[in-house]
């Protein structure tokens, strides 16, 4: 049964700092992950998504990692900025065709 | 292009009552998803359409929730009665073919059950 896990579960950094977001998942025969961001009381905004053949894509300040074989994901964000706080969402699609979110991980930045 | 609607927005009921929640999702996308996302947790699926066709709804609660999608266009989503634990927000997903199987989110709908 495929598990996805965040850490950490909620993050500070001062405004300005690169910081690094994880996400892990337990059974590598994904199809693809996606990664959102979630403002309070909002739904989910779309960041970035890779394919399994895919080791990375990029977006802006925004850069996603893929290692399938160790079963993990991370978010770069590049010089962060107190708009980039939310609650930040990885999740793997499987390939039954299921899509399984980890609890996500909280950002602050702080001005 | 339009996003993914959903209505209500907020919604406050008691225990017991039963409520519906709506889902518009975007023009030709033929798969449907809705989720539920209770506080501090990611959104957990509940069922899941292409076109008017479940493909999957094991994690539904089929005792008293209750998902259609007629026409494979719009969906609704009924829960009767309702609990306590009920109380989350019910988000609407859809995906297209061809968008690199993205999933475009609604902004969800708040439910309270008191």
């Amino acid at each position: 049964k495929q598990e996805v896990t965040q850490i950490p579960a909620a993050l500070s950094v001062p405004e300005g700092e690169n910081l690094v977001l994880n996400c892990s998942f337990t059974d590598s025969a994904i199809y693809n992950l996606q990664w959102f961001r979630q403002d309070p009381g909002k739904g989910l905004t779309s960041l970035l998504l890779i394919q399994s053949s895919q080791r990375e894509q990029t977006s802006g300040r925004l850069n996603a990692s893929l290692d399938k074989s160790s079963g993990r994901s991370t978010l770069y964000i590049a010089a962060s900025q107190p708009g980039d706080s939310a609650t930040y969402l990885c999740a793997v699609k499987t390939s039954y065709d299921k899509v399984i979110f980890g609890p996500g991980t909280s950002l602050s930045v702080i001005p | 292009e339009a996003g993914v609607a959903q209505s209500p927005r907020y919604k406050i009921i008691e225990k017991r009552q039963s409520v519906a929640f709506w889902c518009n999702p975007i023009s030709g996308h033929a798969t449907l998803y809705w989720y539920q996302q209770i506080l501090g947790q990611g959104p957990k699926l509940l069922i899941q359409f292409q076109n008017n066709g479940v493909v999957d709804d094991s994690q539904l609660p089929k005792d008293r929730f209750s998902a259609e999608r007629l026409k494979g266009v719009d969906s609704t989503l009924k829960i009767q009665p309702a609990k306590l634990e009920d109380s989350a927000v019910y988000l609407c997903a859809s995906r297209g073919q061809g968008t690199g199987n993205e999933q475009f989110f609604g902004p969800g709908t708040r439910l309270t059950v008191l």
